[in-house]
């Protein structure tokens, strides 16, 4: 099993439309988890921190499941310029970071 | 966030040749820096982590002697990929933290793209 599996899709989705990502990890430890974004040929940048609570930021909710061992990622009224790859971070101590092979999504007009 | 910078954004090489990449934090101390390697449509891979004045820690099946990596100041690492050979063609990004990162946050430099011919 890997580290860390997400579905790499491409979700298709129309403009306005609700989406959601999950990623499952199997180290138990694992201590921190992300969502990162990364555009075509770009570098992965910071979406959001996902913590034991649930976080919200705008459009974008992520959520923590310990005991199932996944994190989610809710994006509500999709806009074309969310367009991209969505990674999975899990880190598992202060030096183990493992990513997901990402999730693409495509907004369609 | 922070800012890291990478040099060069792109190199063409011939097969045998060495190559240099450099990663710069450029407006925080980064006390450890990754190297990772990105193969089109395939997950970002770790290949080492280094810490400012000590030897860098490979993970499994990166030869260290091929991928030299050196971290001699806060602000700077380099990524030396040593008689490089096509299958070595691909998106190398380093990323940051350091007392800027909170919460165990990487900021990603902007990726060098190798391309040996």
């Amino acid at each position: 099993r890997k580290e860390v599996e997400q579905d790499p899709g491409p979700f298709n989705v129309p403009e306005g439309a609700t989406v959601a990502f999950n990623c499952t990890y199997s180290n138990s430890a694992s201590q921190s988890f992300f969502w990162y974004r990364q555009d075509c040929r770009k570098e992965p940048k910071l979406l959001m921190s996902v913590y034991s609570s649930g976080n919200e930021d705008g459009r974008f909710t992520a959520q923590l499941n310990r005991a199932s061992q996944y994190i989610s990622l809710l994006i509500r009224d999709s806009k074309l310029s969310d367009s991209a790859t969505y990674l999975c971070v899990v880190n598992a101590g202060y030096q183990k970071v493992t990513f997901g092979i990402g999730t693409k999504l495509q907004v369609i007009p | 966030g922070a800012v890291v910078s990478q040099h060069p954004s792109w190199v063409i090489c011939k097969s045998g040749t060495s190559v240099k990449i450099e990663c710069r934090s450029l407006d925080f101390q980064a006390t450890t820096m990754f190297w990772y390697r990105q193969f089109p449509k395939q997950s970002l891979m770790l290949m080492a982590t280094s810490n400012e004045g000590s030897k860098a820690t490979y993970e499994q099946g990166v030869e260290k002697d091929k991928f030299l990596i050196n971290h001699a100041s806060l602000t700077l690492s380099t990524l030396t990929v040593t008689s490089a050979h096509p299958e070595d063609s691909s998106f190398y990004i380093c990323s940051a933290r350091g007392l800027a990162g909170e919460r165990n946050e990487q900021f990603f430099g902007p990726g060098t793209r190798l391309t040996v011919l």
